[in-house]
């Protein structure tokens, strides 16, 4: 239960385009997901808050117009990278919230199963 | 504001024994806490985690931690390593007013047969 799909697993796109990654939420509605950063070594980095209907709050130093977040359903999220460049290449992960569901202890987070983009 | 420090970035341990993984945090209400999981190149996969009631919660592949209120820690344990332990490990305290998570630096986890 609660189970988090992203897509693609992994990407390779030339320095200029646009990339953009899905996080499906399957077998729930999740009115929040995260999108984190991840660089090699590392803890994760949270880039944004995606909240369903509603603008994305995004974390201090990232760039809202290089990372676009829409999360226009109950269950789907993306993020958008655009005019990718070499130093965009990373690990991105999204997460979603999820409450209620008294067999899996009434609270928790899903995270997906990443994306390594690179960006050449 | 909340946070989590973990101690010790990496930890070595011998197929067999005990596995230890500290993890201590600052929060200023009631936290919920949770033990992550990842293996290279894949998302993060839930061990266990405290929001209430029983302060020692089992988890996945015989994992188990005890939420310390007086210590402010959270410390995993599992009584004897598989090689299939090594992974990094990352302990998170939760929610804050916006609902996210506050991750610690992650302990990475080498087991030697």
């Amino acid at each position: 239960g609660a189970v988090v799909s992203q897509h693609p697993s992994w990407v390779i796109c030339k320095s200029g385009t646009s990339v953009k990654i899905e996080c499906r939420s399957l077998d729930f509605q999740a009115t929040t997901m995260f999108w984190y950063r991840q660089f090699p070594k590392q803890s994760l980095m949270l880039m944004a808050t995606s909240n369903e209907g509603s603008k994305a709050t995004y974390e201090q130093g990232v760039e809202k117009d290089k990372f676009l977040i829409n999360h226009a359903s109950l269950t789907l999220s993306t993020l958008t990278v655009t005019s990718a460049h070499p130093e965009d290449s990373s690990f991105y992960i999204c997460s979603a919230r999820w409450t209620g569901r008294r067999n899996l202890g009434g609270y928790g987070y899903t995270f997906g199963s990443g994306t390594r983009l690179t960006v050449v | 504001a909340q946070s989590v420090t973990q101690l010790g970035s990496h930890v070595s341990v011998s197929e067999g024994a005990l596995v230890l993984l500290r993890c201590n945090y600052s929060s200023s209400v009631p936290p919920y806490l949770f033990w992550y999981v990842q293996y290279p190149n894949q998302g993060l996969q839930l061990l266990l985690k405290y929001t209430t009631g029983a302060t020692l919660v089992k988890g996945i592949n015989g994992f188990e931690a005890e939420f310390k209120k007086s210590e402010t820690s959270f410390h995993l344990t599992k009584p004897s390593a598989h090689m299939s332990d090594a992974a990094e490990y990352f302990c998170a305290v939760g929610p804050d007013a916006g609902n996210k998570l506050t991750f610690g630096g992650g302990t990475r986890v080498l087991v030697k047969p």
